[in-house]
């Protein structure tokens, strides 16, 4: 059973970059099944893709992010990052990361990040 | 693609039926279409996923069905732990989008 744990720092002053990290157990982020994506919900809203990365590095991107954002993925440790740059109180929200196959059958449990 | 999910809200007793409406605005072609079920301070679960095809674990009373630009969530016979937000999300292209949710409400 697939398990996905997220982390990074839960305060993030505005224009730094926020990082969060991923780490699968159960399965591997080299498995040719899946993108690895993240996903982002703000206080009281619902929820928004933010991108995808899969085993071979490709990624895709929500344009409403106007390239702020860096997905990754580091085989060795089983493991995918987001990066989002210039943050400002807008991109308060708790983040999660999830397995994508198309629809997202496994999620973290989420991660608060507050920016201020 | 993009998602619109009505009603916003659906006032409903326990034992009721609720019906959800996700409306995309182009085609989804292969049924490329998943339902989630979120409650207060827990991570989405997915229900459906291939528009009517229902998740591991998921009870019969949840049913879906749509094809296109129209799809639908049925919640026959609402238990108490229904009560709670739900999400339509398009994986038709390599960006995915969710709707706007439609919570369920006692």
């Amino acid at each position: 059973q697939v398990q996905l744990q997220e982390s990074g720092p839960g305060l993030v002053k505005p224009s730094e970059p926020l990082s969060l990290s991923c780490t699968v157990s159960g399965d591997s982020v080299s498995n040719v099944r899946y993108y690895w994506s993240w996903i982002r919900q703000s206080p009281g809203k619902g929820l928004e893709w933010i991108g995808n990365v899969y085993y071979s590095g490709s990624t895709n991107y929500n344009p409403s992010f106007k390239g702020r954002v860096t997905v990754s993925i580091d085989r060795s440790m089983n493991q995918f990052s987001l990066i989002l740059k210039s943050v400002t109180a807008a991109d308060t929200a708790v983040y999660y990361c999830a397995r994508d196959s198309g629809d997202l059958g496994s999620w973290g449990q989420g991660t608060l990040v507050t920016v201020s | 693609i993009v998602l619109t999910q009505s009603p916003g809200t659906l006032s409903l007793s326990p034992g009721d039926r609720a019906t959800l409406s996700c409306r995309a605005s182009e085609s989804i072609t292969s049924s490329h279409l998943a339902w989630y079920q979120q409650k207060p301070g827990q991570a989405p679960r997915l229900l459906i996923f291939a528009a009517s095809i229902r998740a591991t674990g998921i009870p019969d009373r949840f049913r879906a069905s749509g094809s296109g630009t129209d799809f639908t969530l049925t919640i026959n016979r609402l238990e108490p732990e229904d009560f709670a937000v739900y999400y339509c999300q398009q994986y038709h292209t390599s960006l995915r989008t969710f709707g706007q949710g439609t919570t369920v409400a006692i």
